[in-house]
């Protein structure tokens, strides 16, 4: 069975700090995606990457950073100089077949 | 605009009233799904569908009936509702996962908020 666990429940930062967000997963299968969702107050869910089990590469956005590490099931996602518009919950996900997502983390962000 | 829209987007219902969600999506997706998220449990899969008249159990299927008659609905059909069914609820769609090498993104509907009394 596939699991995803985000140990951070909620994190407080003030705007222009950088914050990681954990991820954790795992599973069985050999090829699988990961992927991250923003959940802003509005309530919808947003999608910010998808990132497949072949590929370690970091990857950045903007303000926004993956860390992919196989080795220890980790895929951390960090907001640098953080503003208060990414104040959401943000979910991380496993999918090999079905999609499997982890707990969220609720962050702050304060002026 | 590609998109996954919800019918009703909030819900006051009492125990035992039956209701449809609606789901519908305009990017002729094969696979779409339902979710309930409750705090702290994140999202939780009830039921998917590959494809018309396809449909299988998630993690979280009892209390939830669904149907794929055409390709671009998806229902959700809570037959005699309960309190524990109050949730947020959302429908997903996308291109069937494992072609093309893996899964893919799946595109969520805005959400729909049930309130069981």
């Amino acid at each position: 069975a596939q699991k995803v666990t985000q140990a951070q429940t909620e994190i407080s930062v003030v705007e222009k700090e950088d914050v990681t967000l954990d991820c954790v997963y795992e599973t069985r299968d050999t090829t699988y995606y990961l992927f991250w969702y923003k959940q802003p107050p509005s309530g919808e869910l947003v999608f910010l990457i998808r990132r497949n089990s072949f590929d370690e590469q970091n990857e950045i956005s903007g303000r926004y950073s993956w860390n992919f590490q196989k080795s220890t099931s980790s895929f951390n996602f960090t907001i640098t100089a953080s503003q208060v518009v990414d104040s959401a919950v943000y979910f991380c996900a496993l999918s090999g077949f079905l999609l499997t997502f982890g707990g969220g983390t609720r962050l702050m962000v304060k002026p | 605009e590609a998109q996954v829209t919800q019918n009703p987007r909030y819900l006051i219902t009492v125990t035992g009233k039956k209701l449809t969600v609606t789901c519908s999506q305009n990017m002729n997706h094969e696979y779409m799904s339902w979710y309930r998220q409750d705090p702290g449990l994140g999202l939780r899969q009830i039921y998917y569908s590959m494809n018309v008249e396809v449909t299988d159990k998630g993690d979280v299927p009892e209390g939830y009936k669904v149907s794929r008659k055409e390709k671009r609905n998806f229902p959700l059909i809570l037959e005699s509702p309960s309190p524990n069914q109050t949730s947020l609820y959302f429908c997903a769609s996308s291109p069937v996962p494992g072609l093309a090498g893996g899964a893919e993104t799946q595109y969520f509907g805005p959400g729909t908020r049930l309130l069981v009394l």
